[in-house]
């Protein structure tokens, strides 16, 4: 079945830092999602992207959506301690279900 | 409510014993799916309904899985003899079809956290 790469599976950053983590798969998918997901919680969509190439932001996020439409990343600038979470991606090709990475479990020191 | 939401919050039960979760989605949303998601992990699709319909199946483990909807509303997913492994948050999402714009997005419920002794 398909499956995501995600990387890396954690990160340890100092708050006002830079963040990057990318997914990659072994097939196509039509639509790329980043979600995020804090303790206790289930998870929140921050960007959807649906053509390749699609280069999108959400405030300090911007995401984007391969060219080969096999992989995306996600960048988040100037990190401040709230966006300690798990950052999930997630691709569809047609039909509904989503395919989920394995996620980027972010810690930020303040 | 204004989200998705799940019940029980916690379930602690002992192998063997049959379980039911509850998912009530947001008012109005026809399709609805379960997910699980074991300790460290990402999400697994379990189950995708239209409606009172299942399309799509395919993630459901093993014969001991089942989920019904009923009223286009509210789903049980209910896990038969359960067995240790079965031990994770089970996550229901639901989606409203053909909303411009955000055409794809599910919306997650809190889950429910399933431990089995």
């Amino acid at each position: 079945g398909q499956q995501l790469n995600q990387s890396p599976q954690s990160m340890f950053i100092q708050e006002g830092e830079d963040v990057s983590m990318n997914c990659t798969s072994s097939s196509i998918f039509n639509t790329w999602l980043w979600y995020k997901q804090e303790p206790g919680e289930g998870p929140v969509l921050l960007i959807a992207l649906y053509k390749a190439g699609e280069l999108t932001s959400n405030g300090r996020l911007t995401a984007q959506f391969g060219i080969t439409r096999k992989d995306s990343f996600l960048n988040i600038s100037a990190s401040i301690p709230s966006d300690v979470g798990i950052y999930f991606c997630a691709g569809q090709t047609s039909g509904s279900r989503l395919t989920f990475g394995e996620g980027t479990q972010l810690t930020v020191n303040p | 409510g204004a989200g998705v939401s799940q019940s029980p919050s916690n379930k602690v039960t002992e192998k063997g014993k049959d379980v039911e979760l509850r998912c009530d989605p947001i008012s109005g949303h026809t399709a609805l799916y379960w997910y699980r998601q074991s300790l460290g992990q990402g999400l697994e699709f379990l189950i995708y309904f239209q409606g009172n319909s299942a399309p799509d199946k395919s993630g459901l483990p093993s014969d001991r899985f089942s989920a019904e909807r009923t009223g286009g509303s509210v789903s049980t997913l209910t896990i038969q003899r359960t067995q240790q492994e079965d031990s994770a948050v089970y996550l229901c999402a639901s989606r409203l079809l053909g909303l411009a714009g955000r055409k794809y997005e599910q919306f997650f419920g809190p889950g429910t956290r399933l431990t089995v002794l």
